[in-house]
């Protein structure tokens, strides 16, 4: 079956830490893929997307992501967290459909970030 | 005003009301979306709207009914909801819908409670 996987539901980094999300995606294609971010209270913020070309895709607020086709992941990165990165972090595949466009998104990931 | 928004941003209701979540763009874009985000589980895909005409109606109990009047405003009709219903409704929009690829801006939600 079709699916994105977060597999970690939450994660904690110290401030001035580096942090990787993972995500992990079950296509029969090369998907386009994307990450957003959502603050408490907030919507969605789209932070980068990767449709083709270099694998190495970069985003707003410093973040990156690596698309590896080998591993069906598109695993989001940033050198050094700050505080206010503390959100909900999706993953999220768009596909065409017989009915038209979808955007599955995984289950998302929470990170907290300490002192 | 820029970006997506949606009115109200809470919303309590018993199960005999009726009401209506509205949302708005001010991107210039062609497509809108509703997505339910429950907790723990992925955002779900309710109705697509691609100029005007519903293009995606992704098995969603009669209880919600869309309206598009045009393209910068969409909206969603409750009545006789359930408990199980509570969750926070996401508004989104796109050039069009058409593509994968397509970008989607989210506006901030309104967060609905069933009694």
């Amino acid at each position: 079956a079709q699916s994105v996987t977060q597999p970690d539901i939450h994660i904690t980094v110290s401030e001035g830490a580096s942090l990787e999300l993972r995500c992990n995606y079950s296509y029969g294609a090369t998907p386009y893929l994307f990450w957003y971010v959502q603050s408490p209270g907030q919507g969605l913020q789209l932070l980068l997307k990767y449709f083709s070309g270099d694998t190495l895709v970069q985003g707003i607020k410093g973040f990156e992501a690596e698309f590896k086709r080998s591993q069906s992941s598109f695993n989001l990165r940033k050198p050094s967290v700050h505080w206010s990165d503390a959100a909900e972090y999706f993953c999220a595949v768009g596909l065409n459909s017989n009915s038209g466009y979808a955007l599955n998104f995984g289950k998302g990931t929470s990170l907290l970030v300490t002192p | 005003e820029t970006g997506v928004t949606q009115t109200p941003r809470h919303l309590v209701m018993g199960m005999t009301n009726k009401k209506s979540l509205k949302c708005e763009q001010h991107l210039g874009h062609n497509a809108m979306y509703w997505y339910k985000q429950s907790a723990k589980k992925p955002l779900e895909l309710m109705f697509v709207y691609n100029f005007k005409e519903q293009t995606e109606n992704n098995s969603v109990p009669s209880r919600f009914s869309p309206e598009c009047p045009n393209s910068s405003h969409l909206f969603l009709h409750l009545h006789t909801l359930q408990p199980e219903d509570s969750a926070l409704y996401l508004c989104a929009s796109s050039q069009d819908s058409g593509g994968a690829g397509d970008t989607q801006y989210f506006g901030p939600g309104t967060r609905l409670t069933v009694l």
